[in-house]
């Protein structure tokens, strides 16, 4: 079954600065998609970035773009610029090639993003 | 168009009650799951149901747990004789299906509180 792994309970930045967040992942299948949603405390889950296994190029979204190392099983989260509602809880979600349509995906536990002033 | 709508937003049960979840996915949507989120927890697939249909229940508990997706209304979640266990958030999510990647989106949650 696959894994996925946030070492970071919690991390802070400052308003512009950059910060990235750690994800990894355990997997035997070569074919996956990678995924950083943001949970702020209205609870609504947004995704923010999406990355396909099988592209080399690291997915950006604005501000946001991520570091896949597939090899490392690593893909980790890079937000520049960082601004107050950035703040939220940032989980890592991992999902197999498509099987009947699920879309079905596995998260790590997040990362707590505070953004100070 | 009105995204996927879940109540009621706050639930609070006794033990021993049932807790009925509702999820009204978004328009043109056929695909529902539901996840819960445990406190300090990432979300955790529970169940992944079609119209008339429960596709992978491979998350569900086994006993006192159960969905169902009618041709007509939204997907529900009951889970019966509750138990502070189960106190968690409850997400559902739709999506169109037919491989729509990261076409799928998520819900406000349901706060459920036993007890």
């Amino acid at each position: 079954a696959q894994t996925v792994t946030q070492s970071q309970p919690e991390m802070s930045v400052q308003e512009a600065e950059t910060v990235t967040l750690s994800c990894t992942y355990d997997t035997s299948e070569s074919d996956y998609y990678l995924f950083w949603y943001k949970q702020p405390p209205s609870r609504q889950m947004i995704l923010v970035i999406r990355q396909e296994a099988y592209k080399q190029q690291n997915a950006t979204e604005n501000r946001f773009s991520v570091n896949f190392q597939k090899a490392a099983k690593s893909f980790s989260l890079k937000i520049s610029d960082s601004q107050l509602g950035d703040a939220a809880m940032y989980f890592c979600a991992y999902r197999s090639p498509t099987q009947g349509g699920s879309e079905k995906l596995v998260f790590g536990k997040g990362t707590k993003l505070t953004v100070n002033p | 168009n009105a995204g996927v709508m879940q109540n009621p937003r706050h639930l609070v049960r006794r033990r021993g009650q049932e807790a009925r979840l509702r999820c009204s996915p978004m328009k043109g949507h056929s695909h529902v799951y539901w996840y819960r989120q445990l406190p300090e927890e990432g979300l955790k697939f529970m169940v992944y149901l079609q119209k008339e249909n429960i596709i992978d229940e491979s998350g569900m508990p086994k006993e006192r747990f159960s969905a169902e997706f009618p041709k007509e209304g939204p997907s529900i979640l009951r889970i019966q004789q509750v138990v502070r266990g189960d106190s968690a958030a409850y997400f559902c999510a739709s999506s169109p299906g037919l491989g729509s990647g990261e076409k799928l989106f998520f819900g406000s949650g349901t706060q459920l509180s036993v007890l």
